[in-house]
Parts: C-alpha cells; structure tokens; sequence
C-alpha cells in the first residue's frame, strides 16, 4: 500500500534532550516536507527536500534540522527541544495522484509534547 | 513570502445545505491552490485543486473558484452530508514545484444531520 509513514505516533520528552522523528515513503517520491500544525495557525512549513541531498528551509526552520540521505527517508530533527515545539507534526511527499494532477500525500502525524 | 487567510474559522450547517470557505493569498505569482480535508486523527487529504490558468474546477459535490485579479479563492460544497464534518484547509504555491506550499488557518466544518 502506498504510504507516508512516521514514527512515533505520541512523544513526550523533556527541555534539551535531543529527538528524531522518522517519515518514510514508499512511492518513489522526490520531494518530501515537514509541517507542524497548531491551533489557529494552520499547518506551518519547516522544512522540504526536493530529492536526495537537497533541502531547504519552509516558513518556521528554527530549531529543527533535516537530512534526505535517500530517497525514501526524510527525518525531523531538534537538537535541543523546547516547549514551543510541543505540536503535531506532519511528514508529506508529492507524487502523481492517479488524476493526472501531483498531489500531497500526509503522513498520520506526530503529537510532541516538551515539558 | 505568502500569506494565506482563511475564513470562517468555524462554519455549521445543516444537512443538505450548502457550504462556502474562503481564502486570500498576497503572492500574485503563487499560480497553484489545492485544499485539503483533514479528518480527527488523519493527516490531511488533497480534495481538489485550481491552478491559476483556470477560474472554476468542479468534482461531484465540491468546487473550486479563483479570482486571480482579487486573489482570492473558495471552497464550495453542495448537499453537505454529516461525512463532509472534517477541518479544511486551503494553501497556495508558487511555481510549479511548489517547494513552498502556504496554508491558511483551517476551517472546522460541522454539518449537522
């Protein structure tokens, strides 16, 4: 089944103590991106990735790093988390949708809480 | 960079009647405007699409409008059933690899049967 894949689903974790969040794909997608989603605020960039060894910086990058070392991965990093980075995060990749047109395909999320 | 507005925020209507939710954007070169539907628990799921070399876009029960001159554009569904209760979200591109998608606010849909 083609899917977008993250893990972990919850995470709760501490000021400083440093986390990955992993977002798979296996449809052979180029391009894959970051999102966090906040009350009334949307869904807010991080960070995207238009293939392999290439990415670049969405709406909010503070705080986060990225790496797309292969295709088929695309891991969320902070370094030191802080309590402003308690959201739900979203992981996506653009392919062809079956109508012609590209489209998004989500991940199912990452509730971070930092305490 | 661009800016999305959404609005309303929260829209209830009772089955069968139709639903409108509006977006403006600032950036006159974003030339690409999908909206998504977003489930409790779900990720986000792309329900249609407009790119700018067109005004209208319709599937089934659901449209799309844009007003390049007034940048805007809106969601319209008809017959809303209880199954359209979801968050919508439109967001807007530039280019046509759209690296950078902008979305607006979210817009939490009830329908009531």
């Amino acid at each position: 089944e083609a899917q977008v894949t993250q893990n972990p689903r919850y995470l709760i974790t501490v000021t400083g103590k440093k986390l990955t969040v992993t977002c798979s794909q296996n449809m052979n997608h180029e391009y894959m991106s970051w999102y966090r989603q906040d009350p009334g605020l949307g869904l807010r960039q991080i960070y995207y990735s238009m293939n392999v060894e290439v990415t670049d910086k969405g709406d909010v990058p503070e705080g986060y790093k990225v790496s797309r070392k292969e295709k088929r991965n695309f891991p969320l990093i902070l370094e030191s988390p802080s309590p402003n980075q308690t959201s739900l995060y979203f992981c996506a990749s653009k392919g062809w949708g079956g109508t012609g047109d590209e489209k998004l395909f989500f991940g199912s999320g990452t509730q971070l809480s930092v305490l | 960079g661009e800016n999305v507005e959404q609005h309303p925020s929260t829209l209830s209507v009772q089955e069968g009647d139709s639903a409108v939710i509006k977006c403006t954007y600032s950036d006159s070169a974003s030339n690409y405007f999908p909206w998504y539907k977003q489930e409790l628990g779900k990720g986000p799921q792309l329900i249609i699409d407009i790119r700018s070399n067109v005004g209208e876009k319709k599937d089934q029960r659901i449209a799309v409008t844009l007003n390049k001159t007034a940048k805007h554009f809106s969601l319209h569904i008809t017959e809303t059933q209880p199954e359209d209760s979801a968050v919508y979200f439109c967001a807007a591109s530039a280019g046509t690899s759209y690296g950078k998608l902008t979305f607006g606010q979210g817009t939490i849909l009830t329908v009531h049967p």
